[in-house]
């Protein structure tokens, strides 16, 4: 159980573009969802946390009208990287979690390469 | 500012060798911490969280309040263990349901034959 999937795996796009990750819970209710960044060889960051029908609450230095995070039920979340540029280039990851418990599981990651 | 380090970028040694892998935090409260491990190829993944006590693939880590530390410890490592490993106190998340992880930078294990 505690399966969380992403969809793209991949994705290609021209600068200037937007692209919408999706990330989903399969067999649980996630009443949070997290999003990360990860660099190469680089640890996880955390961009934001999403509750699901409310606004997602941003980390220090990530732009909200950048990375546009909608989680309208709670087993959906998404993230738009809006207007991408080559360096928005990296390797998103989401993770979903069950109200009042602090364990995490994660999705497999969607690796962005603006063009 | 809550705070994670993990030392060692990456740690070597031979298969049947005891393996310890350090973690300090920094953090005001009582903290829930985690260790997760991201195999190659694969999705991070929880290994164990203190609360529990338990002991994972042969792995234990004792919260050490007094030392703020949280080292990963095995007795004889196996080739199968080569991971990267990520320590992770979980910590408040304004608004949130659940607490937020603040990982730290993680070390590369390399278990040699």
């Amino acid at each position: 159980g505690a399966v969380v999937s992403q969809h793209p795996s991949r994705v290609i796009c021209k600068s200037g573009t937007s692209v919408k990750i999706e990330c989903r819970s399969l067999d649980f209710q996630a009443t949070t969802m997290f999003w990360y960044r990860q660099f190469p060889k680089k640890s996880l960051m955390l961009m934001a946390t999403s509750n699901e029908g409310s606004k997602a609450t941003y980390e220090q230095g990530v732009e909200k009208d950048k990375f546009l995070i909608n989680h309208a039920s709670l087993t959906l979340s998404t993230l738009t990287v809006t207007s991408a540029h080559p360096e928005d280039s990296s390797f998103y990851i989401c993770s979903a979690a069950t109200s009042g418990y602090n364990e995490q599981f994660f999705g497999p990651g969607t690796r962005l390469t603006v063009l | 500012a809550q705070r994670v380090t993990q030392p060692e970028k990456l740690l070597s040694v031979f298969k049947g060798a005891p393996v310890e892998l350090k973690c300090n935090y920094s953090y005001s409260g009582s903290p829930e911490l985690f260790w997760y491990v991201q195999y190659s190829r694969q999705r991070l993944q929880l290994l164990l969280r203190h609360i529990s006590r338990e002991s994972i693939k042969g792995f234990t880590a004792d919260l050490n309040k007094g030392e703020t530390s949280f080292h990963l410890k095995k007795p004889f490592a196996q080739e199968e263990d080569s991971a990267m490993y990520y320590c992770a106190p979980a910590t408040w998340s304004y608004g949130g349901a659940t607490n937020k992880l603040i990982f730290g930078t993680g070390t590369l294990l390399a278990v040699q034959p």
